[in-house]
């Protein structure tokens, strides 16, 4: 069953423009991951924050954690059309050690 | 070159066939994990390793056999093939760290094998 259920679905923006996307999750977690994935790619590790951490930054990458409402959000400044990918959040729980927990992602279309 | 290598990148079959994914990774990682990727369904972990000759179910395993007799690699074998078995298989690795807290690392992934059932 998905842990983390993203929104939204797809994200069309112009160039330039920020892109925020969010990710929910059900159960306690010890981190929680962003990653993306281009197009007939596999997918690339963006960010990890920890359960104790509400804010991270990597970059144009801003991740936000807010454990008392299970979600997380991803937030991509001045977006570039190499922006475009699909994101997914991933979750880290606790007592399952290596595994993690992927949701079902967020197709990002940046245009010029 | 390092990294987490699949092959075949593409491979067709019929129903019934045997078919073996392979998965190499370089960074002798710990942690190794079998993934499918359907429309709708996002990811979905089929097995995963801890080290070799250690191997545990994910979450749909049926129809489907792993084995880690070496560390760099970890082949995912479908028995007999069936067409709900179509999709895009992912392989990825990921350290062991020692502390249970922070454990949940990263993991790289390979790019993919697109696999069709006739």
């Amino acid at each position: 069953s998905q842990q983390g259920e993203e929104d939204p679905q797809a994200l069309s923006i112009q160039e330039g423009e920020n892109a925020t996307m969010n990710c929910s999750y059900k159960t306690s977690i010890n981190n929680l991951q962003w990653y993306r994935q281009n197009s007939g790619r596999g997918l690339v590790h963006l960010i990890l924050i920890r359960s104790n951490e509400r804010e991270k930054h990597s970059g144009r990458l801003r991740v936000t954690l807010d454990t008392s409402k299970k979600s997380s959000s991803l937030l991509i400044t001045a977006s570039r059309a190499a922006d475009t990918a699909s994101y997914f959040c991933a979750t880290g729980n606790t007592g399952t050690a290596s595994k993690l927990t992927f949701g079902t992602g967020t197709r990002l279309q940046v245009t010029l | 070159d390092a990294g987490i290598t699949q092959s075949p990148r593409y491979k067709i079959t019929e129903t019934g066939r045997q078919v073996t994914l392979m998965c190499h990774q370089t960074w002798s990682h710990s942690y190794m994990f079998w993934y499918r990727q359907d429309l709708g369904h996002g990811l979905r972990l089929i097995y995963y390793s801890a080290a070799a000759d250690i191997t545990d179910k994910g979450e749909v395993p049926d129809g489907y056999v792993v084995s880690r007799s070496k560390t760099e690699n970890f082949p995912l074998t479908l028995e007999s093939a069936t067409r709900s078995q179509t999709s895009v298989y992912f392989c990825a690795s990921s350290e062991r760290r020692a502390s249970n807290v922070y454990s949940n690392q990263p993991q790289h992934f390979g790019d993919g094998t697109r696999l069709s059932i006739l």
